[in-house]
């Protein structure tokens, strides 16, 4: 079955950890997102890419960085700069950049600072 | 500026009733795709129904279809014969054609809606 897996579903982080985030997906699309949700809120995007090796920053880039040194694959690495990290993060992607491309969704890591 | 409104923050539904989740979009661009999703209380946010501008019917997938009144810039979607499983919050979103290097999708603030049986 083709889809976006994110891992871990869970993920618990000390104080001055930088922590990273899986995302995978099998449909070969181009394009793949990463998305910030606090509760009660709607989505904020931190970083897209559109290709192999090539990314952007998005609205809350600020204490994240991503990679993507293959299509299948979008990691992103919450580190210790983000003064706030506890959140809901979901992955997306989508097979074009085009305002017909769906955005299909991972089931998202739910991040906690202790 | 390009902007989505959900003015419903929460609704109630008889199940098996009808229900219509209201979506108002803004953009001066003729070029754009709107989006529902759904997001149950396990987080994943999963895609419903999509309408483009330019399609002259209104989308349908199986219990969901979307009211799309271009002149009223209104993108609503209708759920019909609710079931307890459609208890969940749910998005409008938009997408423009790509004129800068800004490609995300635009959210509305969501609905939350609960079916009671």
């Amino acid at each position: 079955d083709g889809g976006i897996t994110q891992s871990p579903k869970y993920l618990f982080r000390k104080e001055g950890q930088n922590v990273t985030l899986s995302c995978e997906q099998n449909l070969n699309h181009d394009a793949m997102y990463w998305y910030r949700q606090d509760p009660g809120q709607g989505l904020r995007l931190i970083y897209y890419s559109q290709i192999v090796n090539d990314f952007q920053k998005g609205d809350i880039a600020e204490g994240y960085s991503v990679s993507r040194e293959k299509k299948e694959s979008f990691p992103l690495t919450v580190t210790s700069a983000q003064k706030n990290p506890t959140a809901f993060y979901l992955c997306a992607s989508s097979l074009g950049q085009g305002y017909t491309d769906t955005q299909y969704f991972g089931p998202g890591t739910r991040l906690t600072v202790l | 500026a390009q902007k989505i409104t959900q003015t419903q923050p929460g609704m109630f539904v008889q199940e098996k009733e009808a229900v219509t989740l209201d979506c108002t979009y803004d953009t001066s661009d003729p070029s754009y795709g709107l989006f529902w999703y759904k997001q149950p209380s396990s987080g994943e946010m999963i895609f419903l129904i999509y309408q483009g501008s330019y399609d002259q019917q209104n989308a349908t997938e199986g219990r969901y279809s979307l009211n799309f009144q271009k002149a009223r810039k209104s993108a609503n979607l209708v759920i019909s014969a609710s079931q307890l499983g459609d208890s969940a919050m749910y998005f409008c979103a938009m997408r423009v054609h790509p004129r800068d290097s800004n490609y995300q999708l635009i959210w509305g603030a969501g609905t939350k809606l609960i079916i009671k049986p």
